[in-house]
């Protein structure tokens, strides 16, 4: 149960893209289509933002989008936003009926 | 709207037990599994344990198993995690998460965590 590798930090100017990568194994992100993003501004509750690689939860606006290839998956925002600002975590369904996490990647809105 | 409660937090002695609880509220608890997760400070979220949305089977860590323990009461709408024999490593903000597809294992809905404190 190996964390999943995440840069620790990402940076973007408002109105641009960033994409935030996330690194497994053949045991868990590229085994499986159950990745997810989180976004986690510190001292409240993380909010999930991808599932299912791609899919994207009611509420959370299009400028998130997910994807994978092969052993990593990648989460992008586009069109960057002040409010964008947090931490972010991947996850893997890992087999076994266990679940890992990525070690998160603090974006910062420059 | 879906709450999810947590308490039980403290500062504990190493190898003692300490057990957490999750209220949850605004959904039907009894048809979603549950999980814990952990955040010990400046890392990142560490998976802790699943309980299927009945209480007939649950999953661990490595890190935590046969130490902790997660359990539900459906009449309560309540998680809970059991810890024995903590350790320093075990200091971490504590959530709880409501599956919304296993294995897809898509968490929802979070709560706002409680904090565990190991420390001499």
């Amino acid at each position: 149960q190996s964390a999943l590798t995440q840069p620790p930090s990402a940076s973007g100017s408002p109105g641009q893209s960033v994409t935030i990568s996330c690194t497994g194994t053949s045991s868990d992100v590229g085994g499986y289509n159950y990745v997810s993003w989180y976004q986690h501004h510190p001292g409240k509750a993380p909010k999930l933002m991808i599932y299912e690689v791609t899919k994207r939860p009611s509420g959370v606006p299009d400028r998130f989008s997910g994807s994978k290839s092969g052993n990593t998956a990648s989460l992008t925002v586009s069109g960057l936003q002040a409010e964008d600002e947090a931490d972010y975590y991947c996850s893997s369904y890992a087999g076994s009926n266990s679940v890992v996490f990525g070690g998160g990647t603090k974006l910062t809105v420059l | 709207q879906v709450q999810l409660v947590e308490s039980g937090g403290g500062v504990v002695q190493p190898g003692t037990s300490l057990r957490l609880s999750c209220a949850a509220s605004g959904f039907t608890f009894r048809s979603h599994g549950m999980h814990w997760v952990r955040q010990a400070p400046g890392k990142g979220l560490e998976w802790v344990a699943v309980i299927w949305y009945d209480g007939s089977d649950a999953y661990y860590a490595d890190s935590v198993k046969g130490r902790f323990t997660i359990s539900r009461d459906n009449s309560k709408n309540t998680l809970y995690l059991q810890m024995n024999s903590l350790r320093a490593e075990d200091t971490a903000m504590y959530y709880c998460a409501r599956d919304r597809s296993w294995p897809a294992s898509w968490f929802d809905y979070w709560g706002q965590g409680t904090l565990v404190t190991v420390s001499s």
